[in-house]
């Protein structure tokens, strides 16, 4: 089975704190991507990443980065941790299009962050 | 401007019936459409999906039916069970190097025994 692992499972940090939430999938996975999931607004994207030190924006990367340094971890750094930032943050990966034709992503079990 | 819209935001259903949630989509690049199920304190997973080339797919209790021509598609679970209670999400891909998905904001299904 694939294994999508975050690194916390709840965090709580201080407003203007510098952030880190890892990622790691254990399937060889070439796609990765982060998500906020906050109640009433579904799942919106962050960051992508296609490839190792590959990276894209998605619909809401305002005051996120990305780091992806090896092919099985993907980090979500929040730079300067803001309140609106408390949200479930859940890390995803696919494998390539193209090689499998398969669109499915898989979830890991997310991390709460608080930020105070 | 949202590109995926599902409805209801929440549903709840008597054990036994049928639950029914409809998504709505715009663009019409997207050539995958999943919907995902998400138990408390997981994230989201796989349920069940379908391409555009295909009105509709059944797998088990559960049925996507596709309306390219309304770009609309829904989700039918029959014989909902009070362990089908949980937050569905419809979403819609892009044929890109990732595969990027556009999600709906999400249904909350309660099944009451």
């Amino acid at each position: 089975d694939v294994k999508v692992t975050q690194s916390s499972r709840y965090l709580v940090k201080r407003t203007g704190e510098k952030v880190f939430l890892e990622c790691v999938q254990d399937m060889d996975h070439e796609n990765m991507f982060w998500y906020r999931q906050d109640p009433g607004l579904g799942l919106r994207l962050i960051y992508f990443s296609y490839d190792v030190k590959m990276k894209e924006k998605g619909d809401i990367p305002e005051g996120y980065s990305v780091s992806r340094e090896k092919k099985e971890r993907f980090s979500l750094i929040l730079e300067s941790a803001s309140t609106n930032q408390t949200s479930m943050y859940l890390c995803a990966s696919s494998p390539a299009i193209r090689a499998s034709g398969n669109y499915e992503q898989y979830f890991g079990p997310g991390t709460r962050l608080t930020v105070t | 401007q949202q590109q995926v819209k599902q409805s209801p935001q929440s549903l709840i259903v008597q054990k036994g019936g049928i639950s029914i949630i409809n998504c709505a989509y715009e663009n019409t690049a997207f050539d995958y459409f999943p919907w995902y199920q998400q138990f408390p304190g997981k994230g989201p997973a796989l349920l069940i999906a379908i391409r555009p080339d295909v009105s509709e797919k059944k797998e088990g209790r559960f049925t996507i039916s596709f309306n390219k021509s309304a770009k609309q598609f829904s989700l039918h679970i029959m014989d909902s069970q009070p362990g089908d209670s949980a937050t569905y999400f419809c979403a819609a891909s892009i044929n890109t190097n990732a595969g990027k998905s556009t999600f709906g904001d999400g249904t909350t299904l309660t099944v009451k025994p």
